[in-house]
């Protein structure tokens, strides 16, 4: 069955420092990975997506995510995080039937 | 610009009674979702629609039902309600996984239900 890891529930970083969220997959085929974020109160967005093609994927708000076939990864990145980036991000696996499968979600603190 | 709307936004039952949410999008989707947010739980799938008139199961159906009688509305229901179903449930609607906004899901803004 199609699952979805996020090893870490919080994570703290400071307002200027570089970020990276880890996401593990379990799926058969070629997956169809995302990342979404939820602010707080809210529904969620999508942030990124891959289907194929080139692993590095850039999305909006200026995080990217590299998909990592040999290690079932698609780790979500920042170089520069803002107080704005504060709330919490889910990756999730496109399942057959065209379902989504999310993970438990981190969410991300940032410092002044 | 609506999007996807849920109603009620609150609601407080006591065990046994019955609810319905619904979930209505004016961007045409085919697909469908119903999903339950719980602290370190994630989001779950409950059931999904796939089109009109179509209905299936997800992670964590049981306890609920669904209807997509028409394209544009999602019925989430709740038979005989439990202190566990309490969370806040996410509708969301999709074109699916084809085409260039493929597994792009947009969600309402959630419906907190509180069991009693």
């Amino acid at each position: 069955a199609q699952s979805v890891t996020q090893p870490d529930i919080h994570i703290t970083v400071s307002e200027g420092a570089s970020l990276e969220l880890r996401c593990n997959y379990s799926y058969g085929a070629t997956p169809y990975l995302f990342w979404y974020v939820q602010s707080p109160g809210q529904g969620l967005q999508l942030l990124l997506k891959y289907f194929s093609g080139d692993t590095l994927v850039q999305g909006i708000k200026g995080f990217e995510a590299e998909f990592k076939r040999s290690q079932s990864s698609f780790n979500l990145r920042k170089p520069s995080v803002h107080w704005s980036d504060a709330a919490e991000y889910f990756c999730a696996v496109g399942a057959q039937g065209g379902k989504l499968i999310f993970g438990q979600g981190t969410e991300l603190s940032v410092k002044p | 610009n609506a999007g996807v709307t849920q109603t009620p936004k609150f609601r407080v039952l006591k065990t046994g009674q019955s609810m319905t949410l619904l979930c209505a999008q004016d961007m045409n989707h085919e697909y469908m979702y119903w999903y339950r947010q719980d602290p370190g739980m994630g989001l779950r799938l409950i059931h999904y629609s796939v089109g009109e008139g179509t209905t299936a199961k997800g992670e964590v159906p049981d306890g609920y039902n669904v209807s997509r009688l028409k394209k544009q509305n999602f019925l989430l229901g709740l038979e005989s309600a439990a202190p566990s179903q309490t969370s806040v449930y996410f509708c969301a609607s999709s074109w699916g996984l084809a085409g260039v906004r493929a597994g792009e899901l947009f969600f309402g803004e959630g419906s907190r239900l509180t069991v009693l």
